[in-house]
């Protein structure tokens, strides 16, 4: 169980376009989910977080128009980065949590890598 | 400021020994202590998880040791084998819709 599902796994496109990454929890309704930024050998890095129905909240030095988080049901959170650059690119990866307590463990996605040229 | 210290950065180990991976936290309202396993090209994996009034938790191969005076919790893995070869992360979280804090991982390579 606990299955999170993220689409697409690559992805390469030119600088500018925007590319939109889709997460979904297959078993389970993700009151919350999370988005990360993972560069090569290092550690996650939090990007935002998003509750069902509400507007996410970002991590301080994250850009909110350039990294559009709308998570409109509890099984489904999407990242669309806009007008995307080589700068931007990177391996993304999104995690789902059911429940408010911090008992609940947070499950992730397999990632997207993104490659902007 | 880093919350949850993670060491060493990699590790080396034979084949069918004893992988320690350790992490010390400075906030004590954490109440949930997992460790993930993440392979190339994938996402982190959860592998075992810890609350702090219990001090040693076993599943499998992997143990997780957790003093709460000394603020620090370990990862175990007996018999070591290559296909545990893989970047650990210990994280840790605290009570309310909070994300997940992590260390910075460790690279571990097991080696027949």
């Amino acid at each position: 169980g606990a299955v999170v599902s993220q689409h697409p796994s690559w992805v390469i496109c030119k600088s500018g376009t925007s590319v939109k990454i889709e997460c979904r929890s297959l078993d389970f309704q993700a009151t919350t989910m999370f988005w990360y930024r993972q560069f090569p050998k290092q550690s996650l890095m939090l990007m935002a977080t998003s509750n069902e129905g509400s507007k996410a909240t970002y991590e301080q030095g994250v850009e909110k128009d350039k990294f559009l988080i709308n998570h409109a049901s509890l099984t489904l959170s999407t990242l669309t980065v806009t007008s995307a650059h080589p700068e931007d690119s990177s391996f993304y990866i999104c995690s789902a949590r059911y429940g408010g307590s911090s008992n609940q463990p947070q499950h992730f996605g397999d990632g997207t890598r993104l490659s902007i040229l | 400021q880093q919350q949850v210290k993670q060491s060493p950065q990699s590790l080396i180990v034979q084949k069918g020994g004893i992988s320690i991976i350790n992490c010390a936290y400075e906030n004590t309202a954490f109440d949930y202590f997992p460790w993930y396993q993440q392979f190339p090209g994938k996402g982190p994996a959860l592998l075992i998880a810890i609350r702090p009034d219990v001090s040693e938790k076993k599943e499998g191969r992997f143990t997780i040791s957790f003093n709460k005076s000394a603020k620090q919790f370990s990862l175990h893995i007996m018999d070591s084998q290559p296909g545990d070869s893989a970047t650990y992360f210990c994280a840790a979280v605290y009570s309310g819709n909070t994300p997940l804090v992590f260390g910075k991982g460790t690279r571990l390579s097991v080696i027949a």
